[in-house]
């Protein structure tokens, strides 16, 4: 029972260049989030998605795509990536019972220059 | 406005003390719920504690508890007896249902470094 696996962990983009980070859950998760980490800012949503074939913007969801084609997969895209979207991107699933807490990927480390 | 607020953007405790990280919520919600996580320097992101909004009760969970004050909209983590390895980042969120979907909020958090 791998939880939630996130790739790639570490990447650095020219100004740009677009890119796909891969969330994968084994949980059977319905939820799952994308959220950026950001020094002194917390947890920001960026989109989510509430069951497969399914996805809404967050907080913050300029300059990404996301896509849930499967249910255990979450994808997000930087069509074109900015220096502004150097982050730790953390990867989230969830299941639908209020108590359920998220469960968190390791992270991936994003460098734009 | 800020849903979540952590005051608190770095605290101090000595090893075997017991310490308490501040976090305030505001929410127009009546069922919704309170998460603490742990993140050390390594980076991963530790569930640590749930609060439901009805439950009566304090939760705890090991060394760690919630003082949950719902009419002040306070849940603040309490950790007893301090280990040097609880230095790491903590983070207060709320989970709440809008437009029939459930999202978290996240605070900015509070670093805690124990002294030995």
């Amino acid at each position: 029972n791998a939880g939630v696996t996130q790739t790639p962990k570490f990447r650095v983009l020219k100004t740009g260049q677009s890119m796909t980070l891969l969330c994968a859950q084994d949980m059977n998760h319905e939820y799952m989030y994308w959220y950026r980490q950001d020094p002194g800012m917390g947890l920001r949503l960026i989109h989510y998605s509430v069951g497969e074939g399914t996805t809404a913007k967050g907080e913050v969801p300029d300059g990404y795509n996301v896509s849930r084609l499967k249910k255990q997969n979450f994808l997000l895209g930087l069509e074109s990536a900015a220096p502004s979207q150097t982050s730790v991107y953390f990867c989230a699933s969830a299941g639908p019972i209020g108590t359920d807490t998220q469960y968190f990927g390791p992270g991936t480390r994003l460098t734009v220059l | 406005a800020q849903k979540i607020t952590q005051t608190q953007p770095g605290m101090f405790v000595q090893e075997k003390e017991a310490v308490t990280l501040d976090c305030t919520y505001d929410t127009s919600d009546q069922s919704y719920g309170l998460f603490w996580y742990k993140q050390p320097s390594s980076g991963e992101m530790i569930f640590l504690i749930y609060q439901g909004s009805y439950d009566e009760q304090n939760a705890t969970e090991g060394r760690y508890s919630l003082n949950f004050q719902k009419a002040r909209k306070s849940a603040n983590l309490v950790i007893s007896a301090s280990q040097l390895g609880d230095s790491a980042m903590y983070f207060c969120a709320m989970r709440e249902r809008t437009s029939g979907t459930y999202k978290y909020i996240f605070g900015t958090g509070t670093r805690l470094k124990v002294l030995a």
